[in-house]
């Protein structure tokens, strides 16, 4: 039972159009939700985090977006660039633990 | 600033044989973990450890033993290799109490047992 799906498992866009990137929980009892960014041949980077008090945390180019009453959480790229070309996963903290339970991936392609 | 070290970078095993990943950081963090990556299924935890001599298992811990006898170091063992366990391997490591828990990731160990 995949408890954080994220349904698409690619994703084409424009380079400096808006790349929006989408998550689905089951469990509500985390601390906080993470995006992890990873580049071939790499182990994941951290990327962005939001506390499950918040429903925004913005960084530069980046902004997450939680939805608790929808269980959803979005990662929104403006403007997009070709460097940002990536798997992203996001993944949740198990509340009271450090174990991090992720989603399968997005494969994003930014073309020039 | 090394952060977390994995080796090998790639190993090929035949089935059966026993084989250790190994995993160190020298970022003085007290949680380490473990995860493989299959295509389609994300990062899945096999076992972690909240600090030295304290281990625990995760989400697919079968067909494989960690121990944490040091803050740095914490080896994943396989015991008797099998075609199911060709995968990539991540080791992890995070700070207790980090805002965020962000996990700090070695390369990976990409294992091929055939």
């Amino acid at each position: 039972d995949q408890q954080v799906k994220q349904n698409s498992p690619s994703l084409s866009v424009q380079e400096g159009r808006i790349s929006i990137l989408n998550c689905d929980y089951t469990n509500s009892m985390f601390d906080y939700f993470l995006w992890y960014k990873k580049y071939p041949a790499e182990g994941p980077t951290f990327l962005i985090s939001i506390s499950s008090i918040k429903d925004k945390n913005e960084d530069g180019r980046f902004t997450v977006f939680l939805n608790k009453s929808a269980k959803h959480l979005s990662l929104h790229i403006v403007p997009s660039q070709p460097g940002d070309s990536a798997v992203y996963f996001c993944a949740y903290v198990i509340q009271g633990a450090q174990k991090l339970v992720f989603g399968q991936g997005t494969r994003l392609t930014i073309n020039p | 600033n090394a952060g977390v070290t994995q080796t090998p970078k790639f190993q090929v095993l035949k089935t059966g044989q026993s084989m250790t990943l190994q995993c160190a950081q020298d970022m003085n963090h007290e949680y380490m973990s473990w995860y493989r990556q299959d295509p389609g299924m994300g990062l899945r935890l096999i076992h972690y450890s909240v600090g030295a001599g304290i281990t625990d298992q995760g989400e697919v811990p079968n067909g494989y033993n960690v121990s944490r006898s040091t803050t740095e170091d914490f080896p994943l063992r396989l015991l008797s290799a099998a075609p199911s366990q060709t995968s990539v391997y991540f080791c992890a490591s995070s700070k207790r109490g980090a805002s965020g828990t962000e996990a700090f990731f070695g390369q990976g160990t990409r294992l091929t047992v055939v």
